[in-house]
Order: C-alpha cells, then sequence, then structure tokens
C-alpha cells in the first residue's frame, strides 16, 4: 500500500517568514501526491497536486510544492507566511483499493499556526 | 455553487440507535466517498461509489451502510452506533473518469454517540 508520513504535529512561523510543512511518500510505481488544507469546521480543500513533470508544483494561495524522487519528499513551501495561512495541512498519495478503485491515503496532518 | 453538501452538521446519539448521515452534490459527479477523521489518524475511507447503483467497500466500513440511487446522493447509514464510532465525517466527490482530479469535501457531520 502506498503511505505518506508528516513527521510534525506542528509548525509554528511569524507572519512574512517563509514556510515549510514536510511530507515524505512511499509508493511503489509513480506517485501521485496531493495536498489539501482545512480550515476549523470545514471541509479539506485542494491546494495542488503532483502527477508528473516540473518537480516544482504551483497551487492556490501562494503555496507550492516540490517533488523530490531521491528523498521521496514533497514538502509544502510558501515563501512569506500570513495569519490566514493558519490551518490544519495533510499530504495524501492515490493509493489502490483491492476491488480494483483507487482512493486518496492521507497523513495525519500538521498544523500550521503563523503568529503576528 | 453548493458543491458538496452534508447534513447534519453536529448529531449527538445513544448507544445502539441508529441514523443517516446525508450528502448531496451537484457536480454530476460520478465518484463519491465517505471518509472519517479521527485526531491523529488522518482521513480513513469508509465506503465509495464509482456511480448510481455501484457501492463498495474502503478501509473501515463496519457498522456502516451506503446505497446510491441517484448520481447527485450517497447517504451513510450507521445501523447500531457505537462510541468508537464517534468521528468527524465527510463525504467528498470528483469525477470518475480522472482519479487525479482532486476530490471535492462537504463541510463535515460531527457525531458524538454517548
Amino acid at each position: 500500500a502506498q503511505s505518506v508520513a508528516q513527521p510534525e504535529d506542528q509548525v509554528n512561523v511569524a507572519e512574512g517568514n517563509p514556510l515549510t510543512v514536510k511530507c515524505t511518500y512511499s509508493v511503489s510505481g509513480n506517485p501521485y501526491l496531493f495536498w489539501y488544507v482545512q480550515y476549523p469546521n470545514r471541509g479539506l480543500q485542494f491546494l495542488l497536486k503532483y502527477i508528473t513533470g516540473d518537480n516544482l508544483v504551483k497551487g492556490s494561495y501562494g503555496f507550492e510544492a516540490e517533488f523530490n524522487k531521491s528523498q521521496t519528499s514533497f514538502h509544502l513551501k510558501k515563501p512569506s507566511a500570513l495569519v490566514s495561512d493558519s490551518a490544519l495541512y495533510f499530504c495524501a498519495v492515490r493509493d489502490w483499493l483491492t476491488g480494483g478503485g483507487n482512493k486518496l491515503t492521507f497523513g495525519t496532518g500538521t498544523q500550521l499556526k503563523v503568529e503576528l | 455553487n453548493a458543491g458538496v453538501t452534508q447534513t447534519p452538521k453536529f448529531q449527538v446519539l445513544k448507544t445502539g440507535q441508529s441514523m443517516t448521515l446525508q450528502c448531496a452534490q451537484d457536480m454530476n459527479h460520478e465518484y463519491m466517498s465517505w471518509y472519517r477523521q479521527d485526531p491523529g489518524m488522518g482521513l480513513r475511507l469508509i465506503h465509495y461509489s464509482v456511480g448510481a447503483g455501484i457501492t463498495d467497500q474502503g478501509e473501515v466500513p463496519n457498522g456502516y451502510n451506503v446505497s446510491r440511487s441517484t448520481t447527485e446522493d450517497f447517504p451513510l447509514r450507521l445501523l447500531s452506533a457505537a462510541p468508537s464510532q464517534t468521528s468527524v465525517y465527510f463525504c467528498a466527490s470528483r469525477s470518475r473518469h480522472d482519479s487525479n482530479q482532486p476530490q471535492h469535501f462537504g463541510d463535515g457531520t460531527r457525531l458524538s454517540i454517548l
């Protein structure tokens, strides 16, 4: 089975500073990777995905992610954090079901807190 | 744009009660799914459907039933609620034909079983 790991439960960063939220993956074959964000009392919102192509993927709200095959990582980044970026961030990988379908396998989430 | 709508937003049940969590989408998506979110565990797939009349089990299907009579609706039924089913439940949908398209999530149903 495919899996992703988010090693940090929480990341704190000052507003205006760059932020990184880490994700590593374990897959057989080519990885299909996603980042989602969850604001309080809301569902998950799609930020960006990596399927193939450029290792630097740009997404919504100024976020980007760097795919690194040798390090099996897909870290989420933003050059200048905003207080409004404070939320729960999930890394996910496309995984396969025994019945032939597919699903997203999610990491455990990283709480990002951006402070003034 | 309604997107994915879940009702109710909150529910408290007693052990042994049954209930149905509603999910509706207006994007004509073939693929719909139910996840539960528990602290420190991310989201886990309960059941999914690739179209009307077709459903299948995910990772944690025990204690839950689903049906898909229309493209728009995908209700989740708890047969006999247990405290272990206390969780936040999310419904999601996407176009079936491209599994790399992002999923659209509802705002969740927060369920407590006493």
